[in-house]
């Protein structure tokens, strides 16, 4: 099925460093979202993006909205070990309907 | 506040058999999303029930159906399992009565299913 490309794949980083990941498609969307996914658990909505240009925070996490709307990037400021998992964006076309995934990016966090 | 909730949480199936998985969704949610997400990738999207009516499908065979009742509650069905069923079913609510931008997706953390 159709995919968004994200990377990086995964990161390994040192606590209190800052990360970024990003995810571009071929297609426009209309609304971008990022995911968390932890292990045996669903993934958990972090941030919506609804317009193009839209940079919006949840706390450490910062995401926008890329003016040609086929694009989107996450930062993530001062890393934790808390924020260890998976992390997904996924983008919508339509007012309503079904989320294109992308394959997620890693995120290890060293103490 | 419950969110969606899943069950069974594990399942183990052979080949061939029919397997049957349920959601419940987040309270003030009125559409259901199905969603398998095989291992080391991201959910792929299966079909999405409002008003007790699929309502779009993604690209899976008719082995897979599904229902939605009349308090919102779904069914996923998947009939002649195949090795390649084994997966991650994703269970995702929202709100969509009256809406035009796109509601968010809230996941369950999903049934297990083995099929060997």
């Amino acid at each position: 099925g159709q995919q968004l490309n994200q990377s990086p794949q995964s990161m390994f980083i040192q606590e209190g460093e800052d990360v970024s990941m990003n995810c571009t498609s071929s297609s426009i969307f209309n609304t971008w979202l990022w995911y968390k996914q932890e292990p045996g658990e669903g993934p958990v909505l972090l941030i919506a993006l609804y317009k193009a240009g839209e940079l919006t925070s949840n706390g450490r996490l910062t995401a926008q909205f890329g003016i040609t709307r086929k694009d989107s990037f996450l930062n993530i400021s001062a890393s934790i070990p808390s924020d260890v998992g998976i992390y997904f964006c996924a983008g919508n076309g339509g007012s309503q309907g079904n989320l294109i995934f992308g394959k997620g990016t890693k995120l290890s966090v060293k103490p | 506040d419950a969110g969606v909730t899943q069950s069974p949480t594990h399942l183990i199936k052979t080949r061939g058999q029919q397997v049957t998985l349920r959601c419940s969704p987040k309270s003030g949610h009125d559409t259901v999303s199905w969603y398998q997400q095989a291992l080391g990738q991201g959910p792929q999207f299966i079909f999405q029930y409002y008003e007790e009516e699929e309502r779009q499908r993604g690209n899976f065979p008719d082995r897979f159906s599904g229902h939605q009742f009349p308090n919102y509650s779904s069914e996923l069905n998947v009939n002649a399992l195949l090795l390649g069923d084994s997966a991650l079913y994703l269970c995702a609510s929202s709100h969509n009565r009256g809406r035009r931008r796109f509601s968010p997706l809230h996941f369950g953390n999903g049934t297990r299913l083995t099929v060997t």
